[in-house]
C-alpha cells in the first residue's frame, strides 16, 4: 500500500534558525497536505499542494511539491517559539482512493529561545 | 458551527470490553476518517468514508468497525478491546479540495 515517509523525526533549533522537513511517497500523489499539531492538541490543516512543482508561501512557511509529485517539503524561515509542534505531511493518491489520506510519521520541532 | 465533535474525551476500558467512540460534524462534509495516534508512528488511518452509506478500510482496521448512516455521524466501534488499542483516536472530516478538520481526540486506555 501507499507509504509516506517523513524526515527528520526530530529537529531542535535555536530561535531564528531555519527548519526544513521532507516528505517522500512510495507512489505518485494526486495532492499533498501539511498539518501542524501543537503539544497536547489536534492536527490543524496548513495547506494543500496539487500541481507538479508547485510552491506556496504562508508568511515564513514555504511549501514545495516535487516535479514527480512524489515528494514535498516544508521550510520555515527564522523559527519562533510559536512554531513548536509536530509537522505532518499527508498524501492522497487520488482516483478510487481519493477519500484515503495517508500521513507521514511527522517531524517534532522544538525551538530554543 | 461546532466543527467535529468527539465523545468521550477520555475512556478507560478493561480488556475484552466493547465501546463506541462517537464523532459528529455539522459542516456537511462528505469525507470522514478515523485515525489513531501512537508515539513515533504518526497518524494511522483506521477506516474512512466518502459519503453516507460508504465506508472502507484504512491501514489498521482490525478490531474496529464503522458505519455511516448519515452525513453527520461516523461512530467507531471497538469490538473487544485489547491493550494494543490504547491510543489517542482522532476523527476528521473534509469536503472535496479541502484539508481535514480534526476533532479534539479521545484518549483511550485499555487495561
Amino acid at each position: 500500500g501507499q507509504q509516506v515517509m517523513q524526515i527528520p523525526q526530530y529537529q531542535h533549533v535555536q530561535e531564528g534558525e531555519d527548519f526544513t522537513t521532507y516528505c517522500n511517497s512510495s507512489t505518485t500523489l494526486s495532492n499533498i497536505q501539511w498539518y501542524k499539531q501543537r503539544p497536547g492538541g489536534h492536527p490543524v490543516f496548513l495547506i494543500q499542494l496539487v500541481k507538479s512543482g508547485e510552491v506556496k508561501k504562508q508568511k515564513r512557511l514555504t511549501f514545495q511539491f516535487g516535479e514527480a509529485k512524489k515528494n514535498s517539503s516544508l521550510h520555515i524561515t527564522a523559527t519562533q517559539t510559536t512554531d513548536v509542534g509536530t509537522y505532518f505531511c499527508a498524501g492522497n493518491a487520488g482516483g478510487t482512493s481519493y477519500g484515503k489520506l495517508t500521513f507521514g510519521q511527522g517531524t517534532i520541532l522544538t525551538v530554543h529561545p | 458551527n461546532a466543527g467535529v465533535t468527539q465523545t468521550p474525551k477520555f475512556q478507560v476500558l478493561k480488556t475484552g470490553q466493547s465501546m463506541t467512540l462517537q464523532c459528529a460534524q455539522d459542516m456537511n462534509h462528505e469525507y470522514m476518517s478515523w485515525y489513531r495516534q501512537d508515539p513515533g508512528m504518526g497518524l494511522r488511518l483506521i477506516h474512512y468514508s466518502v459519503g453516507a452509506g460508504i465506508t472502507d478500510q484504512g491501514e489498521v482496521p482490525n478490531g474496529y468497525n464503522v458505519s455511516r448512516s448519515t452525513t453527520e455521524d461516523f461512530p467507531l466501534r471497538l469490538l473487544s478491546a485489547a491493550p494494543s488499542q490504547t491510543s489517542v483516536y482522532f476523527c476528521a472530516s473534509r469536503s472535496t479540495g479541502m484539508g481535514y478538520t480534526f476533532g479534539s481526540g479521545t484518549r483511550l486506555t485499555v487495561v
